[in-house]
């Protein structure tokens, strides 16, 4: 039982480049979620999903796209990277969404020169 | 607005000092609060939590009470250990399921 895992653990951008993270689990949860993680900001929901063929944009979604084609794989996409989404982004998982915890994996970080 | 503020860090302890991160909220009813930690090239993890108003969410000697006169859930632990260094986030859960997360307070201990 690996939990929440992602790929890759790093990656250098330039700009206008794309790129897409892997975010899989295998607790067979429903919710997924992708955040960003910035200094002195905590972290801010970029999208979610709250089942299999649904997403849903969070706080700042603007520069990114989603896909849930599979319950387990949460995929974030960058189709033209810019430096401002220089971040580290962590996924996260939950069987629902009411006082479920969300689990964690152990994070990407993503610098775009 | 709906927000999470906790004290700006780094907090630096010594070994077996007393810990208190403060953290408040603003929402509408009684959220379900939260206290992740990340250790340093981790994910996070979720360290304890509070479902309803005066609740005592507790775990490997962290406390936090949902106080809702106050709209608090400040973190304690009596005697810190440097394996304590970490970074600790208040959360609380908006009126859907997702987490609205502090700045995030850094706890260093030194021996």
């Amino acid at each position: 039982n690996a939990g929440v895992t992602q790929t890759p653990k790093f990656r250098v951008l330039k700009t206008g480049q794309s790129m897409t993270l892997l975010c899989a689990q295998d607790m067979n949860h429903e919710y997924m979620y992708w955040y960003r993680q910035d200094p002195g900001m905590g972290l801010r929901l970029i999208h979610y999903s709250v089942g299999e063929g649904t997403t849903a944009k969070g706080e700042v979604p603007d520069g990114y796209n989603v896909s849930r084609l599979k319950k387990q794989n949460f995929l974030l996409g960058l189709e033209s990277a810019a430096p401002s989404q220089t971040s580290v982004y962590f996924c996260a998982s939950s069987q629902s969404g009411s006082t479920d915890t969300q689990y964690f994996g152990p994070g990407t970080r993503l610098t775009v020169l | 607005g709906n927000s999470v503020t906790q004290m700006e860090g780094p907090v630096t302890l010594s070994e077996e000092a007393f810990l208190t991160i403060n953290c408040t909220y603003t929402a509408t009813g009684y959220p379900s609060l939260f206290w992740y930690v990340q250790y340093p090239g981790e994910g996070l993890q979720l360290l304890l939590k509070a479902t309803k108003a005066d609740d005592k969410g507790s775990n490997k000697g962290f406390e936090a009470t949902y106080r809702k006169e106050t709209t608090s859930f400040h973190l304690e632990k009596g005697s810190v250990q440097v394996s304590d260094s970490a970074v600790y986030f208040c959360a609380r859960r908006d009126s859907s399921y997702k987490l609205i997360f502090g700045s995030g307070t850094r706890l260093l201990v030194r021996p």
